[in-house]
């Protein structure tokens, strides 16, 4: 079974650009998950989709956004770049079913914003 | 809002070694609790998940336990290999679904041969 993958793998971006990040879950998983990881800040999360649905929101700006298609694969936008947006960014899938909520994460984007 | 913290911060052990990384937390009320392994510009491993119901979880040299009411998660490592060299997150899942994980800043752990 193939795991979650995450595309780009590198990003080079200048401030003021927009980006958009893709993540693929392990199939048949409905919920992904997307979490940026800076040395300073660690891992915060991001935000949930399930089922099309964003269903929970980490404390991040507005600039950041996200969809879910009903094939579950997942997208990360992120508009007008800051310095500060430079990171790893990591998405994780699950079944998120009762008792099968273990969470798989990706390989990870990494942007650079310039 | 849910803190977690790790400690130690790092450690070195010689290979062979049997360690505990500790992680606590600030409210008891969690849904789930994992650790990962993160290598160097990598992403996460899942190594364990232990449900809010359970006390402890094992997979091959792994065990990890968990005290709710202590607030505090350990991962013992038996018999330490330079393969385990890796920096160990835990993560605590306390939202309805357990999808929303608050990170720890992580242990980050050097076996030497």
């Amino acid at each position: 079974k193939a795991g979650v993958t995450q595309t780009p793998r590198y990003l080079i971006k200048t401030r003021g650009q927009q980006v958009t990040l893709s993540c693929s879950p392990i199939s048949g998983h409905r919920s992904v998950s997307w979490y940026q990881q800076t040395p300073g800040q660690g891992l915060q999360f991001l935000f949930e989709y399930f089922s099309e649905t964003q269903r929970n929101k980490g404390n991040f700006p507005g600039r950041f956004s996200g969809r879910q298609f009903s094939n579950s694969r997942s997208e990360m936008n992120v508009s007008t770049l800051e310095l500060g947006d430079s990171a790893l960014y990591l998405c994780a899938s699950s079944l998120a079913a009762s008792g099968f909520n273990e969470q798989f994460f990706g390989p990870g984007t990494r942007l650079t914003v310039l | 809002k849910q803190e977690v913290t790790q400690i130690p911060a790092a450690l070195s052990v010689p290979e062979g070694e049997n360690l505990v990384l500790n992680c606590s937390f600030t409210d008891s009320a969690i849904y789930n609790l994992q650790w990962f392994r993160q290598d160097p510009g990598k992403g996460l491993t899942s190594l364990l998940l232990i449900q809010s119901s359970q006390r402890e979880q094992t997979s091959g040299r792994l065990n990890a336990s968990l005290d709710k009411s202590s607030g505090r998660s350990t991962l013992y490592i038996a018999a330490s290999q330079p393969g385990d060299s890796a920096t160990y997150l835990c993560a605590v899942g306390d939202d309805n679904y357990g999808q929303n994980f608050v990170f720890g800043p992580g242990t980050r752990l050097s076996v030497l041969p």
